[in-house]
Formats: C-alpha cells, sequence, structure tokens
C-alpha cells in the first residue's frame, strides 16, 4: 500500500537558520507530490507540488524542494527561517486517479529567535 | 480568492448525537473530501465525492456517512456520535484532475463528551 513517512515528529531551529524537512513515500508508479503547512488553527496551504519535469521545484514563502526518485524522497528546504515559519508541516501523494492524498503524521517546526 | 468554508470553528455534542458538518466551496470544484487530523496520524480520508450524489469511501469511513445534494457542499454525518470521533475534521475541494492542489477549509474541532 503506498505510504508516506516524515520521520521528525518536532523539529526546532533558531531563527536564521537553514531548514530541511524530510519526506519519504512507498508508490509504485509515477508520483504526484505535495508539501503544505498548517498554521495554529488554519487549515492546510499548499507550499508547492511535484508532477513531472525538474527535480527541484520552488514554492511560495521561499521554500522548494527536491524529488529523488532513487531514494524515494521529496525533501523541502528553506536556506533561512523566519519565526512566521513556526507550523506544521506535511508531505503527500497523490493516489488513484480522483486526486485521492495520502498524508504523512506531519513535522512540527519551532523557530527559536 | 478561492474559498472553502465550514459551518463552525468549535463543537461540542453528547455521545449518541446525530451530528452534522457542513462544508461548501465556491470554485465549482468537482471533488471533495472530508479528513480527520490527529495527533501524531496526520490526515485521515473519511469519504470524497466526485460528483453530486456520488461519493467513495476513504480509509476510516467507519461511523460516518455523507451527503451530496449540490456540488458546492458536502456535508458528514456522524449517525451516533463517540467519544472516539472527538478530533478536528477538514475539508477540502479540488478539480477532478489527479495533478490539481486540493484546497482546505480552517477546520471542525470536534468534542464528544
Amino acid at each position: 500500500a503506498q505510504s508516506v513517512t516524515q520521520p521528525d515528529i518536532h523539529i526546532t531551529v533558531s531563527e536564521g537558520a537553514s531548514l530541511e524537512l524530510r519526506c519519504n513515500y512507498s508508490y509504485g508508479a509515477t508520483p504526484y507530490l505535495f508539501w503544505y503547512v498548517q498554521s495554529p488553527g488554519q487549515g492546510l496551504q499548499l507550499l508547492l507540488k511535484y508532477f513531472s519535469g525538474d527535480t527541484l521545484v520552488q514554492g511560495i514563502k521561499g521554500f522548494e524542494a527536491e524529488f529523488k526518485r532513487s531514494q524515494s524522497s521529496f525533501n523541502l528546504r528553506k536556506p533561512s527561517v523566519h519565526w512566521s515559519d513556526a507550523a506544521e508541516y506535511f508531505c503527500a501523494v497523490g493516489e488513484g486517479g480522483y486526486n485521492k492524498l495520502i498524508f504523512g503524521a506531519g513535522t512540527r517546526l519551532a523557530v527559536h529567535p | 480568492d478561492v474559498k472553502v468554508t465550514q459551518s463552525s470553528r468549535y463543537l461540542v455534542k453528547r455521545t449518541g448525537e446525530k451530528v452534522f458538518l457542513e462544508c461548501v466551496q465556491d470554485m465549482d470544484h468537482e471533488n471533495m473530501f472530508w479528513y480527520r487530523q490527529d495527533p501524531g496520524l496526520g490526515l485521515r480520508l473519511i469519504y470524497f465525492s466526485y460528483d453530486v450524489k456520488m461519493k467513495e469511501k476513504g480509509d476510516i469511513p467507519e461511523g460516518y456517512s455523507v451527503s451530496r445534494e449540490k456540488k458546492e457542499r458536502f456535508s458528514l454525518i456522524l449517525e451516533s456520535a463517540s467519544t472516539n470521533q472527538t478530533s478536528m475534521y477538514l475539508c477540502a475541494s479540488s478539480l477532478l484532475l489527479r495533478e490539481s492542489e486540493q484546497y482546505f477549509g480552517p477546520g471542525t474541532r470536534l468534542t464528544v463528551t
């Protein structure tokens, strides 16, 4: 069965430091991959998505992610974290023909001043 | 600006009550989804609908039903609420295409006592 693993439940970084959130997926075909962010008390907002083509994709708020087929990974990165980036981040893979998504358990990011 | 709205942000119900959670989207999307979100488990799909009056079970449909009488509205029904259905419920919508982004509502935090 398809699955998404986010190995880090909590991550704490200092403001200005770089960030990498890990995501590994299990999917038989070419995956459709997404990163969403959830600020406290809010719904989910799309950061970026990968369908095909260039394996390095740019998103909103200065985030990027790199698709590595050989490692079944789609890690999210940001070169310099801002305090407003504190949130929960979800990786997801698209499954089937109806745009169903399978989500990872999420990574909660805390940012120290 | 695209919008998915949910009828309540917070809801408290008693065990055994019938509960209705309403979701409305204004984007003319074909797909609509109901998820529940629990700490450490990410988002899990309860039901989804790809057209009016059409529905499909997701990964955890037990104890829930849905209704989609109009394209813009998708209701989640808890026939007899139980304490293990205390959770955050998120509604989403998307176009039918597999690579389409899902747009999320702000969520309803349901407590069953």
